[in-house]
């Protein structure tokens, strides 16, 4: 099977810099996302990472190590706006599903 | 371009009720999805369907049926609503050679009483 653990919460204040770690367990493995969600809203799609190393997108960075089972996301010059719930995701080995992480909650403070 | 659509936005049932959910994309998409999401549960995927006809069980698909008859409609059917099965539901859908990336409805907010 497949799990994957993500703290439940973190905190940081404005213009900090914050990093979300996720760690999988799998018997088979394409690559690790990101989504996020805020508060009554819809997950959304931030990134992907099949191999190895640091993907930048803007304030976004992530980042995957395929043999320590191990991705984080790093946010940059935190705003108000970045307080959501992050979920790191894994393709499923059979193939056509996503198996989610339970979500850190991330609050920024002023 | 409305992307994914969910319909009805929120509903109340009383225990034993049916109802089925509408999930509508228009981006052409072979994979959808549905899952539902619980504080503190992320979220859970309840069937998938790969193409037009095509229906999968998730994680956590007892209660609920599925049908994709066409390949922009997914419906979730409840038989026999249960207090167990109040939740947000999000349909969600993808392109084959891109699985990593979802596209989400606005959700349907589900109370069984």
């Amino acid at each position: 099977g497949q799990s994957l653990e993500q703290p439940s919460e973190v905190t940081a204040v404005e213009g900090a810099i914050v990093q979300i770690n996720c760690t999988y367990q799998t018997s088979g493995f394409y690559g690790l996302s990101w989504y996020q969600q805020h508060d009554g809203g819809a997950p959304t799609f931030l990134s992907y990472n099949a191999l190895d190393g640091l993907e930048e997108t803007g304030r976004f960075s992530s980042f995957l190590s395929r043999s320590d089972s191990y991705g984080y996301l790093l946010l940059q010059e935190l705003q108000m706006k970045d307080s959501a719930s992050y979920f790191c995701a894994v393709r499923d080995n059979q193939g056509g599903k996503l198996i989610f992480g339970q979500g850190t909650e991330l609050s920024v403070k002023p | 371009n409305a992307g994914v659509t969910q319909t009805p936005k929120f509903r109340v049932l009383k225990t034993g009720q049916s109802m089925t959910l509408l999930c509508a994309q228009d981006m052409n998409h072979e994979y959808m999805y549905w899952y539902r999401q619980d504080p503190g549960m992320g979220l859970r995927l309840i069937h998938y369907s790969v193409g037009e006809g095509t229906t999968a069980k998730g994680e956590v698909p007892d209660g609920y049926n599925v049908s994709r008859l066409k390949k922009q409609n997914f419906l979730l059917g409840l038989e026999s609503a249960a207090p167990s099965q109040t939740s947000v539901y999000f349909c969600a859908s993808g392109k084959r050679e891109s699985q990593e990336t979802q596209y989400f409805g606005p959700g349907t907010r589900l109370l069984v009483l």
